[in-house]
């Protein structure tokens, strides 16, 4: 079966470093997606990992470790415009996206 | 510039009503999906296509109906036979020769039954 596991709420200071895991057990791995979502509205692209290690794009960066079946998306320099919901992603191959059920972000003063 | 676009925005469906949920893109993505999102749900899949003229069910068709008769679009159909329609739902594309492009998301329709 397909499993995508992500805490679902964390609260972080504005200013301060948040990770946000997302451990998987899939059928397939062809890579991973973080999109992040605001309250009704689409997601929309954040990153993508198909290879281990470490993507840096500004203020948020995206780790892969493909033998733990592990994930985690680090935002940094928090702002108030970053509570949102972070969903994780799975490409399993010729199907359809997984996604995990979405941390909720919230980002207090 | 290219997009996908769903409408209405905000729809309400009387009990024992079918309504449809219109997906139009012109970003020429061959896969296009639909999916239901509830409160600590996350996105679940019900339909997707992948081809014109083919479709398949996801993890919750039951109660839904779409067609693909043209590359753009991909409409949705919830009939009576679902039970509990009120949700906010998302249309998505991809293009299958960049995967690592992943989904682009239409901006969504919350549907309510009065």
């Amino acid at each position: 079966g397909q499993n995508i596991d992500q805490p679902t709420e964390m609260t972080a200071t504005e200013g301060a470093i948040v990770q946000i895991n997302c451990t998987y057990q899939t059928s397939g791995f062809n890579g991973l997606f973080w999109y992040q979502q605001h309250a009704g509205e689409a997601p929309t692209f954040l990153s993508y990992n198909v290879l281990d290690g470490l993507e840096e794009k500004g203020r948020f960066s995206s780790f892969l470790s493909r033998s733990k079946g592990y994930s985690y998306l680090l935002l940094k320099e928090l702002q108030m415009k970053d509570s949102a919901s972070y969903l994780c992603a799975v490409n399993s191959g010729n199907t359809p996206l997984v996604f995990g059920k979405g941390t909720r972000l919230s980002v207090i003063a | 510039d290219g997009g996908i676009t769903q409408s209405p925005k905000y729809l309400f469906r009387k009990e024992g009503q079918n309504v449809t949920l219109s997906c139009e893109q012109n970003l020429n993505h061959d896969a296009m999906y639909w999916y239901r999102q509830d409160p600590g749900q996350g996105l679940r899949l019900i339909y997707y296509s992948q081809i014109v003229n083919d479709f398949q069910k996801g993890d919750i068709a039951e109660g839904y109906s779409v067609s693909r008769e043209k590359k753009e679009s991909f409409p949705l159909t919830v009939t009576s036979a679902q039970k509990n329609p009120t949700a906010f739902y998302l249309c998505a594309s991809s293009d299958l020769t960049a995967s690592s492009r992943g989904y682009t998301f239409g901006s969504g329709t919350r549907l309510t039954v009065v």
